[in-house]
């Protein structure tokens, strides 16, 4: 499995733009890059997933670098229901199945 | 979307005796469910994957006759705790992938096992 790099914390205030890095230096050319999240007291909840093109839904927005070692979770407009451990999981297409958490990055959003 | 049914979402036990959590995709059929733990201030850490009508495949240094895992339906897996210890005490998680070729999973909200 992919090695990644988040930021142990991050902060921010309600209604402002949120970026999250991630660094993922060893992954595959078939690797995807997952993000979930995960609020206080429940179990994680997907986010957004992507290849190399940027992704966009209605939670968040995903920028891939060219070269594919790291990536940005974008928040458009943080809200305090945003606050959760933020993790970056690289996974292969249709291999195995299974997602191997790391720490994540916490982000607390102040009102 | 695809819902993911965790119970008991909370269970205080004695020390010695077994402790059943059933975890249930709700809307759809889920072939491969997952199990995590997770304690205080730390990450999830996958226990096992529980496949449905064969046995389960345990990450290395997880105990399979310690946390029993039964995959019987397409829609329904439980993770037994046997003879349950204080240090078992954690946050207990399943997830499921929604089908075929779907690559997100879907989280149940976890179960927290406290054992006295």
């Amino acid at each position: 499995d992919a090695k990644t790099t988040q930021p142990n914390s991050m902060e921010s205030n309600e209604e402002e733009p949120v970026h999250l890095p991630c660094n993922h230096s060893t992954i595959s050319g078939t690797d995807y890059i997952h993000w979930y999240r995960q609020l206080p007291s429940q179990g994680p909840e997907y986010v957004i997933h992507g290849l190399t093109s940027n992704v966009n839904n209605r939670m968040a927005s995903l920028a891939i670098a060219e070269d594919r070692k790291s990536s940005t979770l974008i928040l458009h407009r943080a809200t305090l229901r945003d606050a959760a451990v933020y993790y970056c999981i690289p996974k292969t297409q249709g291999g195995s199945e299974k997602l191997v958490f790391g720490k994540g990055t916490k982000l607390t959003v102040n009102p | 979307g695809a819902v993911v049914s965790q119970h008991p979402s909370r269970v205080i036990c004695k020390s010695g005796t077994s402790v059943k959590i059933e975890c249930r995709s709700l809307d759809f059929q889920a072939t491969t469910m997952f199990w995590y733990r997770q304690f205080p201030k730390q990450s999830l850490m996958l226990m096992a994957t529980s496949n449905e009508g064969s046995k389960a495949t345990y990450e290395q240094g997880v105990e399979k006759d310690k946390f029993l895992i039964n995959h019987a339906s397409l829609t329904l897996s439980t993770l037994t705790v046997t003879s349950a210890h204080p240090e078992d005490s954690s946050f207990y998680i399943c997830s499921a992938r929604a089908g075929q070729g779907n690559e997100k999973l879907f989280f149940g909200s976890g179960t927290q096992l406290s054992v006295l």
